[in-house]
């Protein structure tokens, strides 16, 4: 069955950085665009970038525009999200979530999430 | 494209019927889907394209609309139905979300 698992909570200073993996199984791992979606607590989902596994190719939102950085390990079938410049409204729930579609695209499948934690 | 969703809670009833609506802020056609999201837990998909529903939802999950209007009726409420919905349109990349509806035990 298909499975996307991310690592563990993490605690950061301000201005530190942050790498949250996502490892995925039980599907040919390039076939699927993979999406990075926050949630901060009390508040809405929030789409933060993607990138296609099979290309390499990602894009974000404007708003972390420069701060986001999507990798992948193909042979790992595992994608990481690295956040940098982190402030206390980093401070959140993030996401991994599987996109069927091409392009513009709903998610089905969903890591159980990462909480990220900023404070000084 | 904004996603507004009303109520922001909704009390209802085991085994009352819930209506819950999402506008968006210009049409998306039939590109609207509906995840539910219980507390400590990632959103599950529950319905995509506007009425279809995912792999494994229960029937008394229901989608409709079209355009810039939309709801989500779940038919006889259980106890495990009591979560947070969201609606996402994905007409426009990025897909954009909604605020989320409460469905909570009255």
């Amino acid at each position: 069955q298909v499975q996307l698992v991310q690592s563990g909570a993490e605690v950061k200073k301000p201005g530190a950085s942050v790498k949250v993996s996502c490892k995925t199984s039980g599907y040919t791992f390039t076939r699927y665009d993979f999406n990075w979606v926050r949630q901060v607590t009390g508040q809405g989902l929030e789409w933060m970038g993607w990138m296609n596994p099979n290309t390499g190719k990602t894009g974000s939102s404007q708003k972390f525009e420069g701060r986001l950085t999507i990798t992948k390990n193909t042979s790992e079938s595992t994608v990481f999200m690295e956040l940098s410049s982190l402030s206390s409204e980093d401070t959140a729930v993030y996401y991994c979530a599987r996109a069927p579609l091409k392009g513009s695209s709903y998610f089905d499948y969903w890591g159980q999430g990462t909480l990220v934690t900023v404070s000084s | 494209i904004v996603m507004t969703q009303s109520p922001a809670t909704l009390s209802v009833s085991p085994g009352e019927r819930a209506t819950l609506s999402c506008r968006a802020s210009q049409s998306v056609s039939a590109n609207l889907a509906w995840y539910q999201q219980k507390p400590g837990q990632a959103p599950r998909l529950l319905i995509y394209g506007a009425s279809t529903r995912a792999t494994g939802v229960p029937a008394r999950f229901s989608g409709s609309g079209s355009g810039t209007e939309f709801t989500l009726t779940i038919s006889s409420l259980q106890s495990e139905d009591f979560a947070l919905y969201s609606c996402q349109q994905y007409y426009n990349w990025p897909g954009t979300f909604g605020q989320g509806t409460k469905v909570e035990i009255k």
